[in-house]
């Protein structure tokens, strides 16, 4: 069975500090990984994909297999960033995502 | 492109009524998913549908719950008799055929049964 697990419902940082969203996955096959953000009022949308190896909105996220985590770093975080970020798996066939309980950014000015 | 469209946004029933959740995908997206996020939790998923099929429907309820994607018009996830513990928020979205894994969101349902 796959599970995503986010540890923490929320953290909070000041403007300018760096940021670290844990996610830990558990998964029999080859995970592929992902990273959405849920800005309020707006609906969730795609930040990045581990396999794109991109950085978005200065947001990385490294897959680390022997850890089995996909945690979502940004070395300065600021206000407008405070959003729920959800970490997902996809299965195999890429057709199911399967959701961590999300955790919730607030950055303080 | 306007998105992923859903409605209504709001829905409110009694216990044992029916209430049915419409999803537009985007425009060129043939795949449509659901999910359901339950006050405090992540969203899970429900249903995968193709028009007209149904491709993974592991993570809906055995009864009461159905979903349809028909040639002609939206996807339709109806809930029968419900009851209290299906207050939620379902959220449905699309991806094009050669990206499944690329799901773009609609802007949810929020269910409340009195």
């Amino acid at each position: 069975a796959q599970r995503v697990t986010q540890p923490e419902k929320l953290l909070s940082v000041f403007k300018g500090a760096p940021v670290e969203l844990k996610c830990n996955y558990s998964y029999s096959g080859s995970p592929e990984l992902f990273w959405y953000v849920q800005y309020s009022r707006q609906r969730l949308q795609l930040l990045l994909r581990h396999i794109s190896r991109e950085s978005i909105k200065g947001f990385t996220a490294d897959l680390n297999k022997g850890e089995t985590s996909f945690h979502l770093k940004k070395p300065f975080a600021q206000e407008e960033d405070s959003a729920m970020y959800y970490c997902a798996l996809s299965n195999n066939a890429g057709n199911m995502l399967t959701f961590g309980g999300g955790t919730r950014l607030m950055v303080k000015p | 492109n306007a998105g992923v469209m859903q409605n209504p946004r709001h829905l409110v029933r009694r216990r044992g009524q029916e209430a049915r959740l419409r999803c537009s995908p985007m425009k060129g997206h043939s795949h449509v998913y659901w999910y359901r996020q339950l006050p405090e939790e992540g969203l899970k998923f429900m249903v995968y549908l193709q028009k007209e099929n149904i491709i993974d429907e592991s993570g809906m309820p055995k009864e009461r719950f159905s979903a349809e994607f028909p040639k002609e018009g939206p996807s339709i996830l109806r809930i029968q008799q419900v009851v209290r513990g299906d207050s939620a928020a379902y959220f449905c979205a699309s991806s094009p055929p050669n990206a499944p894994y690329e799901q773009y969101f609609g802007p949810g349902t929020r269910l409340t049964v009195t």
